[in-house]
């Protein structure tokens, strides 16, 4: 069983729509919780992080995290085109000091 | 802006060459790391360093190795490129403090035939 488990899509929404990603994890050395984004051909790019259960807002963005449940989101609002991508959550090991991937949510937003 | 950079974009090796991939980052980060990913997979730790000269294997270190001379750089290196080593792989930094995130370079898409 991996460590993070996403669904891979692609999940395809129109413009506008509200986008929820999700990810579970299985390690409760897990403490922090990055978002990286992934346009196609470039490297990843942090989005968003927490450490706490609970919501942190940024923008269009919303990352959730439910440490009881080791379950985490990510919720874009009024998604746009330039969202399309894939979404990678992240845990922070912080017992190693090393990020864990999840496979990636690959996300299509049309116009 | 952090920037790190891998020298090369797109690299086509023979099975059984010795292969370098090179990274540096322009940030004085304390922290390096090379992760391959692959369809499917995400993104698999391969090695990283917490500094200079020093190194700890991540999940899937057979096959490569690593090299840390200076801090600003950090090489991956396959001892005897084989086809499953086909692959996108990602240099990342960071600095060594407890929640700060890694930053990527843009990739080098390996192929060996």
């Amino acid at each position: 069983q991996k460590e993070v488990e996403q669904d891979p899509g692609p999940l395809s929404v129109p413009e506008g729509a509200i986008v929820s990603l999700n990810c579970t994890y299985s390690n409760s050395a897990f403490q922090y919780f990055m978002w990286y984004r992934q346009y196609s051909r470039k490297g990843p790019e942090l989005l968003m992080y927490t450490y706490s259960s609970g919501n942190k807002e940024d923008g269009r963005f919303t990352a959730q995290v439910d440490k009881s449940s080791k379950y985490i989101s990510l919720f874009i609002r009024d998604s746009q085109p330039s969202d399309s991508a894939t979404y990678l959550c992240a845990p922070w090991d912080t017992g190693r000091r090393a990020l864990t991937f999840g496979s990636g949510t690959r996300l299509q937003v049309q116009p | 802006d952090v920037k790190v950079t891998q020298s090369s974009r797109y690299l086509v090796k023979r099975t059984g060459e010795k292969v370098f991939l090179e990274c540096v980052q322009d940030m004085d980060h304390e922290n390096m790391f090379w992760y391959r990913q692959d369809p499917g997979l995400g993104l698999r730790l391969i090695y990283f360093s917490y500094d200079v000269k020093m190194k700890e294997k991540g999940d899937i270190p057979e096959g490569y190795s690593v090299s840390r001379e200076k801090k600003e750089r950090f090489s991956l290196i396959l001892e005897s490129a084989s086809t499953n080593q086909t692959s996108m792989y990602l240099c990342a930094s960071r600095t060594g403090t407890v929640n700060s995130p890694l930053h990527f370079g843009n990739g080098t898409r390996l192929t060996v035939t």
